[in-house]
């Protein structure tokens, strides 16, 4: 079975750092691009960025380029979305999710989702 | 603000068939698939249709999927009351590198 396992809820303070992950399986994870989705309470989902599986090529939404790092290990089939200085506003819960293989796809594959508390 | 423009809300009775409609533009619903999903509060997004009308195995053919020119819709036959949830349509955009762009969501209800 094709499937991304997030990591679980964090709940930390503002200032401090955390790394997430995502690992799949069931599938050529090399070959693919794992992307990164927030969805802030009652709101919609943003596209925050995307790695490739084989050569760490990485594209960031405008919205969060600087604000978080994305990184993959493909020796172990897992991606990561990092902060260096978390604020409140980073309250949401992220999803990874795969984009599909051939040319044109979006996303054909989600990751369980992680939520992220952000709170004093 | 949204790259890909959904309505709000839409509803219906059971057994009555939804529409949602998804705009975008040459850059994404012009050049690529569009993809719509299904997000029910607390679970992760799940593909309805892919490819702009395929549907996954274990959807129901009640969910079509369909696309011309820079716009698309999804269309919900024989609404049941397990359909109640919020729509995403999304496509790959070829511009600033490339990403995926999602429409605002569209909430819907089952009367």
């Amino acid at each position: 079975e094709v499937q991304l396992v997030q990591s679980g809820a964090e709940v930390k303070k503002p200032g401090e750092s955390l790394r997430i992950s995502c690992k799949g399986s069931g599938y050529t994870f090399s070959n693919y691009w794992i992307g990164w989705v927030r969805q802030m309470s009652g709101k919609g989902l943003e596209w925050m960025g995307i790695i490739y599986g084989r050569d760490s090529d990485t594209r960031y939404s405008p919205s969060f380029e600087g604000q978080v790092l994305i990184s993959v290990d493909k020796s172990i089939n897992t991606a990561y979305l990092q902060w260096g200085s978390l604020k409140a506003s980073d309250t949401a819960m992220y999803y990874c999710a795969r984009r599909g293989f051939s040319s044109g796809e979006a996303i054909d594959i989600w990751g369980q989702g992680t939520m992220v508390t952000v709170s004093s | 603000q949204s790259a890909l423009t959904q309505p709000p809300s839409a509803s219906g009775t059971p057994g009555q068939r939804v529409t949602i409609s998804c705009s975008g533009n040459s850059s994404n619903i012009g050049s690529n698939f569009v993809y719509w999903y299904q997000h029910l509060p607390g679970m992760a997004p799940k593909v309805v249709v892919y490819r702009n009308n395929q549907r996954p195995s274990g959807v129901p053919d009640r969910f079509s999927g369909s696309k011309s020119g820079t716009s698309a819709s999804l269309a919900i036959g024989g609404l049941r009351s397990e359909d109640e949830a919020d729509y995403y349509c999304a496509a790959w955009d070829d511009s600033l590198s490339g990403r995926v762009v999602f429409g605002g969501g569209t909430k819907v209800t089952v009367l």
